[in-house]
């Protein structure tokens, strides 16, 4: 089962930021949060990571609050082209570890 | 491309037929998975390959799901007896056992539609 819980949907206005919460309040010491993404008809794709400190790449920002039980993916500034399904998963660093999805969060980013 | 491959892209099968997906992974990574996707729903895991051996093949739904990677490189995962609830995208995935972000690289999956 997925250790994180994420809203079913969300939208925001192209050019805003987009700040997509995600609850992983059973997280254990050694695993981090990935965020990854699906647009339709793709398969996911690796957005950040991070463990316990805030992480920024030219994709987005991962700010993890200290206790680690929830975070929140930011996109600065929003364009029609991240209208995507975005997925908040808990695990370990190792590449032999999978991922669990759970439902994701389907963001609409509107005109 | 440098990316993970997989075919066919789309396949029609007829209730009770064979059917074999196939995965590239990229060149050098170890670890290879399969997720089946249904529509609306996110990824399941099905199995994982590292190298030429299956470790854990935990989410493979029934006995008719046979996932193979003989040189560890590419990937067939055969469906026997195929059924409606069989439709669904087959996702391959690949990745280095170390890497600095663990990242997953996804092919863009096999939509498999049974009649």
């Amino acid at each position: 089962d997925a250790k994180t819980t994420q809203p079913t949907s969300m939208d925001c206005a192209e050019g805003r930021a987009a700040n997509l919460p995600c609850n992983h309040s059973t997280i254990s010491g050694n695993e981090y949060v990935y965020w990854y993404r699906q647009i339709h008809s793709q398969g996911p794709q690796y957005i950040i990571h991070g463990l316990k400190n805030n992480e920024t790449n030219e994709m987005a920002s991962l700010i993890i609050t200290e206790d680690r039980k929830s975070s929140t993916l930011i996109l600065p500034h929003a364009t029609l082209r991240d209208t995507a399904v975005y997925y908040c998963i808990v695990r370990g660093l190792q590449g032999a570890q999978k991922l669990v999805f759970g439902q994701g969060t389907r963001l609409t980013i509107n005109p | 491309g440098a990316g993970v491959s997989q075919s066919p892209r789309y396949k029609v099968a007829k209730r009770g037929q064979d059917v074999a997906l196939r995965c590239d992974p990229i060149s050098g990574h170890v670890s290879l998975f399969w997720y089946q996707q249904a529509l609306g729903q996110g990824p399941e895991f099905l199995t994982y390959f590292q190298n030429e051996a299956q470790l854990d093949k935990s989410g493979l739904p029934s006995d008719r799901f046979f996932a193979e990677r003989p040189e560890g490189s590419v990937s067939t995962l055969k469906i026997q007896r195929t059924q409606q609830e069989d439709s669904a995208v087959y996702l391959c995935a690949s990745s280095r056992l170390e890497s600095f972000t663990g990242e997953l690289f996804f092919g863009e999956g096999s939509r498999l539609t049974v009649l």
